[in-house]
């Protein structure tokens, strides 16, 4: 596989489930990203790594709760969520960070999350 | 303060037309990244272009083309002879130091090419 990969592409939860998104990119990159996309809202940053180090937390409630054991996989762990957190749920990557040339971002298909 | 502006929420065309999404951004920066991305309706968000502040040279890859001028604040996208496959949001993002090099979006502007 190439790119960015997401899975489950779809999900559906009670308030009261726990699950786990999964990322996987093979591209080789430094940087991993979550990123959530509502109806009508911008895009929201949501964690950041960078060589497997969180870099990035921006206020995002503790029940998402992010997992980055390599350079190639990001996850985000879900529990106790509420519906208002149905949305769309990206993942992406890049070469490096910041102010830096191969700073373009990849994204993932995402995965779409409804909440009961 | 960091901004990126599309004021077009919904632009239509019919297939062949040439069509310009307009984008303009607010940064105090002189150093500085400008982004393009598509998103058709599978979600997935599709890199176009970058463009850094030094470098204010149009590019043209196909049937697209982009029109960076700093004296407006502008990088506005142009697809020429449009196709129903154009049909997406895109989104411009700008990613400078004063945003502590976080890609600030744009609303989105949703394009669609009837046949």
């Amino acid at each position: 596989e190439t790119g960015v990969t997401q899975t489950p592409r779809h999900l559906v939860m009670g308030m009261t489930n726990k699950k786990s998104l999964k990322c996987e990119q093979h591209l080789g990159h430094n940087a991993m990203y979550w990123y959530k996309q509502s109806a009508k809202k911008p895009l929201e940053l949501m964690f950041v790594y960078n060589f497997k180090e969180q870099t990035e937390n921006n206020s995002v409630p503790s029940r998402f709760s992010p997992e980055c054991p390599n350079s190639s996989h990001l996850f985000l762990h879900l529990h106790t969520l509420q519906p208002e957190d149905s949305a769309l749920y990206l993942c992406a990557s890049s070469q490096a960070m910041g102010g830096t040339l191969n700073n373009e971002q990849f994204f993932g298909p995402g995965t779409r999350l409804t909440v009961l | 303060a960091q901004k990126v502006t599309q004021a077009q929420t919904e632009i239509s065309v019919v297939e062949k037309e040439d069509v310009t999404l307009d984008c303009v951004y607010e940064t105090r920066d002189t150093t500085y990244y400008l982004f393009w991305y598509k998103q058709p309706p599978s979600g997935e968000l599709v890199f176009l272009i970058r463009r850094n502040s030094f470098d204010e040279q149009n590019e043209i890859s196909g049937r697209y083309s982009w029109n960076f001028q700093k004296s407006t604040s502008s990088f506005n996208f142009t697809i020429t002879a449009s196709q129903v496959v154009d049909s997406a949001v895109y989104f411009c993002a700008q990613l400078s130091m004063d945003s502590n090099y976080q890609l600030i979006w744009g609303a989105g502007t949703k394009l669609i090419i009837k046949p």
